[in-house]
């Protein structure tokens, strides 16, 4: 499709336990997002790549987080030893280049912890 | 500290009964202002972008306006299908380069036939 795509789309995980959420971005876009959302609230920033380059990971709420983006396209974004807190939609978003705001989202990772 | 809200967080509307959202921000310097759509279960959909006080965009039934301190959407005649959520989020200068958006909670829109 033409549009960005995320698998997986929910994820159940243990406590502890590690996860990974995967994001392919429209062709060509340059500048790729990861955000938060937890139920009934706006999207929270996490981490910016300008192609391979992750150059804002202000966001990431710990150090159990990490993200690339190897090769410019994909990105997988990595939760280890998963917490309740981490339960949320993981929305993954780009753009032509990082600084228009005008984002092109996926339907999201939604990632329930128990 | 930068800050988005938006208001109400809830609006029930008859079909055709126009009304107004509102998103009030405080942000060190703003580079845009951008209003999306969300739907359940999907992610957010752009609608418009603003940049300057005095500054509107439309589309369909929508309208956007910006002034120093606050957005609105102003929705006229609503059908159902605009039933969704609907995000205010902005943009500061200091994020450069990097397009980092700050999401206000939203307002969940529904628009009874």
């Amino acid at each position: 499709g033409a549009g960005v795509s995320q698998s997986p789309r929910y994820k159940v995980a243990k406590r502890g336990q590690d996860v990974a959420l995967r994001c392919d971005p429209i062709s060509g876009h340059v500048s790729l997002f990861w955000y938060q959302q937890a139920l009934g609230q706006g999207p929270e920033f996490l981490t910016y790549f300008q192609n391979e380059a992750q150059l804002d990971k202000s966001g990431l709420p710990s150090d159990r987080f990490f993200a690339e983006r190897p090769e410019g396209s994909v990105s997988t974004l990595k939760i280890q030893r998963t917490q309740q807190e981490d339960s949320a939609v993981y929305l993954c978003a780009s753009s032509l280049q990082g600084h228009t705001g005008e984002l092109f989202f996926g339907e999201g990772s939604r990632l329930t912890v128990l | 500290e930068d800050q988005v809200t938006q208001s109400p967080e809830a609006l029930r509307l008859q079909e055709g009964e126009s009304s107004s959202l509102n998103c009030s921000y405080t942000v060190s310097g703003l580079r845009g202002l951008f209003w999306y759509r969300q739907d359940p279960g999907k992610g957010p959909e752009f609608l418009f972008t603003l940049y300057s006080a005095g500054e509107e965009k439309e589309k369909e039934r929508l309208k956007a306006t910006l002034t120093k301190k606050e957005s609105f959407l102003h929705i006229t005649a609503p059908k159902p299908e605009d039933s969704a959520t609907y995000l205010c989020a902005v943009q500061p200068l200091y994020s450069g380069n990097t397009g980092k958006l700050i999401f206000g909670q939203g307002t969940t829109l529904q628009v009874k036939p």
